[in-house]
Protein backbone atom coordinates (compact mmCIF):
# COMPACT_ATOMS: atom_id res chain seq x y z
CA UNK A 1 0.00 0.00 0.00
CA UNK A 2 1.03 3.60 -0.88
CA UNK A 3 2.06 4.94 2.34
CA UNK A 4 4.13 8.24 4.46
CA UNK A 5 6.67 6.31 6.77
CA UNK A 6 8.64 8.08 10.19
CA UNK A 7 11.35 6.82 11.58
CA UNK A 8 12.32 7.02 14.99
CA UNK A 9 8.95 6.55 16.10
CA UNK A 10 9.68 7.08 19.63
CA UNK A 11 13.16 9.41 20.77
CA UNK A 12 13.94 10.26 23.56
CA UNK A 13 17.51 12.80 23.59
CA UNK A 14 19.14 15.95 25.73
CA UNK A 15 19.27 18.88 25.51
CA UNK A 16 21.60 20.21 23.25
CA UNK A 17 21.52 17.25 20.98
CA UNK A 18 21.33 17.41 17.30
CA UNK A 19 18.26 15.29 16.12
CA UNK A 20 17.03 14.29 12.64
CA UNK A 21 13.41 12.84 11.97
CA UNK A 22 13.20 11.03 8.66
CA UNK A 23 9.91 11.12 6.36
CA UNK A 24 9.66 8.68 3.19
CA UNK A 25 6.86 8.28 1.41
CA UNK A 26 5.09 5.98 -1.54
CA UNK A 27 2.46 7.53 -2.70
CA UNK A 28 4.66 9.33 -5.75
CA UNK A 29 3.04 12.78 -4.13
CA UNK A 30 5.23 16.15 -4.57
CA UNK A 31 4.29 17.78 -2.00
CA UNK A 32 5.84 17.28 1.73
CA UNK A 33 5.04 18.59 5.66
CA UNK A 34 5.96 18.78 8.58
CA UNK A 35 4.15 19.56 11.81
CA UNK A 36 4.20 19.55 15.45
CA UNK A 37 1.21 18.72 17.57
CA UNK A 38 1.23 19.84 21.29
CA UNK A 39 -1.69 19.27 23.69
CA UNK A 40 -3.83 22.45 23.74
CA UNK A 41 -2.13 24.09 20.61
CA UNK A 42 -3.02 21.77 17.60
CA UNK A 43 -1.36 21.29 14.85
CA UNK A 44 1.58 23.57 13.74
CA UNK A 45 2.99 23.59 10.28
CA UNK A 46 6.84 24.10 10.77
CA UNK A 47 8.29 23.57 7.19
CA UNK A 48 6.53 22.33 3.36
CA UNK A 49 8.31 21.24 0.60
CA UNK A 50 6.03 21.75 -2.91
CA UNK A 51 9.04 19.79 -4.55
CA UNK A 52 12.52 18.97 -4.22
CA UNK A 53 14.07 22.80 -5.13
CA UNK A 54 11.35 24.61 -3.26
CA UNK A 55 10.89 24.54 0.73
CA UNK A 56 9.05 27.05 2.40
CA UNK A 57 9.15 27.84 6.45
CA UNK A 58 5.64 26.98 7.94
CA UNK A 59 4.43 28.88 11.42
CA UNK A 60 7.22 27.99 13.49
CA UNK A 61 10.73 27.15 12.05
CA UNK A 62 13.25 28.77 14.36
CA UNK A 63 15.41 26.04 15.76
CA UNK A 64 14.35 23.58 12.91
CA UNK A 65 15.95 23.01 9.11
CA UNK A 66 14.76 20.39 6.58
CA UNK A 67 16.15 18.65 3.92
CA UNK A 68 14.44 17.20 0.77
CA UNK A 69 16.72 14.78 -0.12
CA UNK A 70 14.43 13.32 -2.95
CA UNK A 71 11.05 13.52 -3.92
CA UNK A 72 9.99 10.97 -1.61
CA UNK A 73 12.13 11.77 1.87
CA UNK A 74 11.98 15.46 3.59
CA UNK A 75 13.81 15.01 6.67
CA UNK A 76 13.57 17.61 10.03
CA UNK A 77 16.25 18.38 11.97
CA UNK A 78 16.63 19.89 15.22
CA UNK A 79 20.40 21.76 15.41
CA UNK A 80 20.31 21.52 18.86
CA UNK A 81 17.45 20.37 20.60
CA UNK A 82 15.63 22.22 23.90
CA UNK A 83 12.99 20.88 26.14
CA UNK A 84 10.23 22.97 24.54
CA UNK A 85 10.16 20.87 21.46
CA UNK A 86 9.31 17.68 23.33
CA UNK A 87 6.12 17.27 21.14
CA UNK A 88 4.40 14.54 18.36
CA UNK A 89 6.14 15.49 15.22
CA UNK A 90 3.98 14.72 11.98
CA UNK A 91 4.85 14.50 8.76
CA UNK A 92 2.38 14.72 5.57
CA UNK A 93 2.06 14.42 1.89
CA UNK A 94 -0.45 15.93 -0.81
CA UNK A 95 -1.01 16.40 -4.10
CA UNK A 96 -2.16 19.43 -6.15
CA UNK A 97 -5.68 18.52 -7.83
CA UNK A 98 -8.12 20.79 -9.26
CA UNK A 99 -9.78 21.35 -5.84
CA UNK A 100 -8.21 20.14 -3.07
CA UNK A 101 -5.05 19.61 -1.65
CA UNK A 102 -5.95 17.02 0.79
CA UNK A 103 -2.91 16.01 3.15
CA UNK A 104 -2.25 12.52 4.47
CA UNK A 105 -0.40 11.76 7.07
CA UNK A 106 2.66 9.57 8.96
CA UNK A 107 2.35 7.78 11.99
CA UNK A 108 3.81 10.12 14.11
CA UNK A 109 7.29 10.48 16.03
CA UNK A 110 7.16 11.50 19.95
CA UNK A 111 9.99 13.22 20.56
CA UNK A 112 10.59 14.14 24.29
CA UNK A 113 14.18 16.35 24.78
CA UNK A 114 15.19 15.98 28.16
CA UNK B 1 -3.29 35.95 11.93
CA UNK B 2 -5.42 32.89 9.85
CA UNK B 3 -7.47 31.06 12.62
CA UNK B 4 -9.53 28.34 12.63
CA UNK B 5 -11.51 27.93 16.25
CA UNK B 6 -13.41 24.51 16.92
CA UNK B 7 -14.70 24.22 20.60
CA UNK B 8 -12.55 22.05 22.44
CA UNK B 9 -15.39 20.06 23.93
CA UNK B 10 -15.63 17.03 25.08
CA UNK B 11 -19.14 17.00 23.32
CA UNK B 12 -21.19 13.51 24.30
CA UNK B 13 -23.59 11.70 22.89
CA UNK B 14 -25.19 8.15 23.26
CA UNK B 15 -24.66 6.14 20.90
CA UNK B 16 -26.80 6.39 17.89
CA UNK B 17 -27.79 9.74 18.18
CA UNK B 18 -26.28 12.85 16.19
CA UNK B 19 -23.14 14.32 16.92
CA UNK B 20 -22.47 17.26 15.22
CA UNK B 21 -19.10 19.23 15.47
CA UNK B 22 -18.86 23.31 14.37
CA UNK B 23 -15.58 24.64 13.12
CA UNK B 24 -15.39 28.88 11.75
CA UNK B 25 -12.66 30.57 10.41
CA UNK B 26 -11.15 34.03 9.73
CA UNK B 27 -9.70 33.93 6.10
CA UNK B 28 -12.79 34.55 3.76
CA UNK B 29 -10.46 33.60 0.60
CA UNK B 30 -9.99 30.15 1.93
CA UNK B 31 -11.91 27.68 -0.44
CA UNK B 32 -11.58 24.19 0.36
CA UNK B 33 -11.63 22.60 4.10
CA UNK B 34 -11.11 19.53 5.79
CA UNK B 35 -12.30 17.02 8.73
CA UNK B 36 -10.11 15.28 9.99
CA UNK B 37 -10.40 12.01 12.87
CA UNK B 38 -7.45 11.48 15.42
CA UNK B 39 -7.45 8.75 17.86
CA UNK B 40 -5.46 9.66 21.00
CA UNK B 41 -1.61 8.85 20.37
CA UNK B 42 -2.29 8.27 16.91
CA UNK B 43 -2.05 10.32 13.85
CA UNK B 44 -4.91 12.43 11.72
CA UNK B 45 -7.05 10.82 9.41
CA UNK B 46 -8.57 12.30 6.53
CA UNK B 47 -12.78 11.97 6.77
CA UNK B 48 -14.15 14.39 4.86
CA UNK B 49 -13.17 17.54 2.41
CA UNK B 50 -15.76 20.21 1.04
CA UNK B 51 -15.11 23.03 -1.46
CA UNK B 52 -18.34 24.34 -2.28
CA UNK B 53 -21.63 25.35 -0.34
CA UNK B 54 -24.11 23.07 0.90
CA UNK B 55 -23.88 19.68 2.04
CA UNK B 56 -21.58 16.49 1.43
CA UNK B 57 -22.35 13.01 2.37
CA UNK B 58 -20.21 10.18 2.91
CA UNK B 59 -21.83 6.98 4.66
CA UNK B 60 -22.52 8.26 8.15
CA UNK B 61 -20.86 11.49 7.83
CA UNK B 62 -22.24 14.98 6.39
CA UNK B 63 -20.09 18.20 5.74
CA UNK B 64 -22.14 21.41 5.71
CA UNK B 65 -20.35 24.23 4.52
CA UNK B 66 -21.46 28.06 4.40
CA UNK B 67 -18.59 30.63 3.36
CA UNK B 68 -20.47 33.20 3.91
CA UNK B 69 -20.82 32.73 7.10
CA UNK B 70 -17.31 31.56 7.38
CA UNK B 71 -18.63 28.30 8.97
CA UNK B 72 -17.73 24.39 8.44
CA UNK B 73 -19.42 21.63 10.16
CA UNK B 74 -19.75 18.10 10.34
CA UNK B 75 -22.45 15.50 11.00
CA UNK B 76 -21.63 12.19 12.36
CA UNK B 77 -24.88 9.92 12.21
CA UNK B 78 -25.41 7.10 14.23
CA UNK B 79 -22.54 7.86 16.26
CA UNK B 80 -21.13 4.59 17.43
CA UNK B 81 -18.51 4.62 20.50
CA UNK B 82 -15.75 3.54 18.09
CA UNK B 83 -16.36 7.64 16.89
CA UNK B 84 -14.79 8.45 19.65
CA UNK B 85 -11.68 10.55 18.95
CA UNK B 86 -10.65 14.35 18.70
CA UNK B 87 -12.05 15.91 15.18
CA UNK B 88 -9.72 18.05 13.63
CA UNK B 89 -10.90 21.43 11.31
CA UNK B 90 -8.85 22.28 8.93
CA UNK B 91 -8.83 25.13 6.23
CA UNK B 92 -6.75 25.92 3.14
CA UNK B 93 -5.65 29.31 3.90
CA UNK B 94 -5.34 31.53 0.80
CA UNK B 95 -7.30 31.67 -2.32
CA UNK B 96 -6.89 29.21 -4.26
CA UNK B 97 -5.59 25.51 -3.93
CA UNK B 98 -2.47 26.82 -1.86
CA UNK B 99 -1.50 23.60 0.02
CA UNK B 100 -1.04 25.17 3.69
CA UNK B 101 -3.95 24.41 5.72
CA UNK B 102 -4.70 25.84 9.11
CA UNK B 103 -6.06 23.66 11.89
CA UNK B 104 -8.43 24.20 14.63
CA UNK B 105 -7.43 22.80 17.75
CA UNK B 106 -10.13 19.79 17.50
CA UNK B 107 -12.87 19.04 19.52
CA UNK B 108 -13.15 15.65 21.51
CA UNK B 109 -16.25 13.49 21.08
CA UNK B 110 -17.10 11.38 23.36
CA UNK B 111 -19.70 8.27 22.27
CA UNK B 112 -21.34 6.66 25.03
CA UNK B 113 -22.88 3.27 24.69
Amino acid sequence: DADVTQTPRNRITKTGKRIMLECSQTKGHDRMYWYRQDPGLGLRLIYYSFDVKDINKGEISDGYSVSRQAQAKFSLSLESAIPNQTALYFCATSVKTKAYNEQFFGPGTRLTVL
Amino acid sequence: QKEVEQNSGPLSVPEGAIASLNCTYSDRGSQSFFWYRQYSGKSPELIMSIYSNGDKEDGRFTAQLNKASQYVSLLIRDSQPSDSATYLCAVNIGSGNTGKLIFGQGTTLQVKP
